[in-house]
Formats: structure tokens, sequence, C-alpha cells
């Protein structure tokens, strides 16, 4: 069965400083990997995506996602954060091995705060 | 840019009623989603839905019906509704996913409070 993780419910990190929200992962095929992005009262917005390829991924507002198929991780990471970064970030993950299910499994989210 | 809009930003209801959230679309997508969001719990998935009047339970479908006559409009209904279903619901939508990997479009939610 496929699942997330995210470690972590509160990630605090200072404005200007490196910022990192962890996720792992079970699948049992090729994994497809998602973060999205919650600011409050309103629905996720989606940040990035591995598929195949690089192990880096950029997406939207300067993000970027590390997958590491060894440790079955795929952590977001920002070189910079700034305030408005502050919001709550889910991991999904789709199995690519289920073929003909819709279903995305999302981790129970981590709330990042980042302190001016 | 893909535009899902939920009805009802915030609605009250009271126990045993019969609640409807709507959710509609406008990218002409096939596939539509209902999760309820709760702390600590994440998003699961309510139903889905693949195609007009094609539906298929998720994790949770106890209390819930669903109905898609149009491809941009995906309901969700709560039978009798009960205070357990207090929640913040989420629609989502996406295209047909040929390789699996097409992120969802989300709605803005409904916070949903039954008392």
């Amino acid at each position: 069965a496929q699942s997330v993780a995210q470690p972590e419910d509160q990630v605090n990190v200072a404005e200007g400083n490196p910022l990192t929200v962890k996720c792992t992962y079970s699948v049992s095929g090729n994994p497809y990997l998602f973060w999205y992005v919650q600011y409050p009262n309103r629905g996720l917005q989606f940040l990035l995506k591995y598929i195949t390829g690089d192990n880096l991924v950029k997406g939207s507002y300067g993000f970027e996602a590390e997958f590491n198929k060894s440790q079955t991780s795929f952590h977001l990471k920002k070189p910079s954060a700034l305030v408005s970064d502050s919001a709550l970030y889910f991991c999904a993950v789709r199995d690519g091995a289920s073929s003909g299910t819709y279903k995305y499994i999302f981790g129970t989210g981590t709330r990042l705060k980042v302190l001016a | 840019d893909v535009k899902v809009t939920q009805s009802s930003r915030y609605l009250v209801k009271r126990t045993g009623e019969k609640v409807f959230l709507e959710c509609v679309q406008d990218m002409d997508h096939e596939n539509m989603f209902w999760y309820r969001q709760d702390p600590g719990l994440g998003l699961r998935l309510i139903y889905f839905s693949y195609d007009v009047k094609m539906k298929e339970k998720g994790d949770i479908p106890e209390g819930y019906s669903v109905s898609r006559e149009k491809k941009e409009r995906f309901s969700l209904i709560l039978e009798s509704a009960s205070t357990n279903q207090t929640s913040m619901y989420l629609c989502a939508s996406n295209t047909l996913p040929r390789e699996y990997n097409q992120p969802q479009h989300f709605g803005d939610g409904t916070r949903l409070s039954i008392l």
C-alpha cells in the first residue's frame, strides 16, 4: 500500500535562512510525488512534482525538492525563507504501479512558520 | 488558469439535515475529487469521479454520497448530517492521468459546521 509521512507538525525558521520540510514515502512501483501549499482559508496550490529525471525539481515561488530513491524521501527546500512562505505544506504521492487508480495519498501536513 | 469553485465558503447546518456541497470546474477536466481536511489527519478522500455519472468510493465514503450529472459539476451530499461531519471540505479536479502525473487543482474549501 502506498503511504506518505511528514514527520514534523511544525517547522520554524528565521527569515533569510534556508528551509527544509521533510517527506518520506512508500509505494510499490515508481513514485509520482507532489508538493502543495495551503494559505489560510484557501485550497491547496500545486508547487512542484517529481515524475522521472533529475533528482532536484524546481517549482513555484523559489521552492525546490530533492528526490532520494534510496532514502525514499522528497524533501521540500528553499534557499532563503520569506515571511510570506508561512503556510501549511502537504506532500502527496501516487503509485505508478497502480494503473487505473486515481488515488493520491496526502501527508498530514507541516506548518511552516517563518519568523521576521 | 483552472478555476475550481465551491459554492459556499462557510455553512452551518443541523444534525439530521440533508446537506449539499457543490463544486464546479471550468477546464473540462475528466476527474473530480472530494476530500475532507481535519487537523492532524491531512486530506482524506471521500469520493472521486472519472466521468459523468461515474463514481468510486474513496477512503471514507460512509455517510456521504455524490452526484455528477454534468462534466463540470460534482456534488457531495451528506444524507443525514452528524456532528462528526463538521470539517473543511475540499473539491479538486484534474485531467485524465495518461501518465499519472497530473497535479490536482483545488477549490478554496467549504468549512461546514454541524450543530
